[in-house]
């Protein structure tokens, strides 16, 4: 089955630094590459997602990248404000599956 | 309401005995999906439906838990006997897969399990 890392696990930046995460996974199958963030206590929430034919999405301070290459997709974040803090995880899905194989999360806290 | 709905939102009960949560999802919306999210951990996939038929189950859903859909609209998760192990939140999320297509997956808010 499909194995997805994600690194780090923990993020801490200043108020209007970038941040990047990092998305492995296993599956060459795969064909579709979410990302959500999850505030404490709430739903997971889609942020940005991107097709395999498709190597970069971008949504005003959030983008994308996808190499299906080398397998691992990655989420930017530019200007991050306090409001970014949450956990965020990647959640790829194989191409012959319909449910999501989500990460471990990576907890980011932007301070101000 | 546009959202995917869940009930009830908490649910505390004993060890052995039987449970039963319900999901309604975006009205037009043919795939229907359970997770379960511990603490500190993403979502795991339990089992999915496209409109009425169960098309996958997880090795996480023992013969324990029992999900159905018979009208292909709203979905029932049971967990019978339970344990202290299944105390977890359980997410319900719903997709429009249209063919050809490759659906993006709405969540709800979740049922918070506690067996005591």
């Amino acid at each position: 089955g499909e194995n997805v890392e994600q690194h780090p696990s923990t993020l801490s930046v200043q108020e209007g630094d970038s941040a990047v995460i990092k998305c492995t996974y296993s599956d060459s199958a795969s064909n579709y590459f979410p990302w959500y963030k999850q505030e404490l206590g709430k739903r997971p929430q889609l942020i940005i997602d991107i097709r395999s034919n498709v190597g970069e999405k971008k949504d005003q301070r959030i983008a994308v990248t996808l190499n299906k290459t080398a397998k691992h997709f990655s989420l930017h974040i530019t200007e991050t404000q306090p409001e970014d803090s949450a956990v965020y995880f990647c959640a790829p899905k194989g191409g012959s599956q319909g449910n999501l194989i989500f990460g471990k999360g990576t907890k980011l806290s932007v301070k101000p | 309401d546009t959202g995917v709905s869940q009930d009830p939102r908490h649910k505390i009960t004993k060890r052995g005995q039987n449970v039963t949560f319900r999901c309604d999802p975006i009205s037009e919306h043919n795939r229907l999906y359970w997770y379960r999210q511990t603490l500190g951990q993403g979502p795991e996939f339990l089992t999915y439906f496209q409109n009425e038929a169960q098309l996958e189950k997880s090795r996480l859903l023992s013969d324990r838990f029992s999900a159905e859909r018979p009208k292909g609209s709203f979905s029932t998760l049971e967990i019978q006997r339970t344990e202290q192990g299944d105390s977890a939140m359980y997410l319900c999320a719903s997709s429009l897969r249209p063919a050809g297509s490759t659906d993006t997956q709405y969540f709800g808010p979740g049922t918070r399990l506690t067996v005591l």
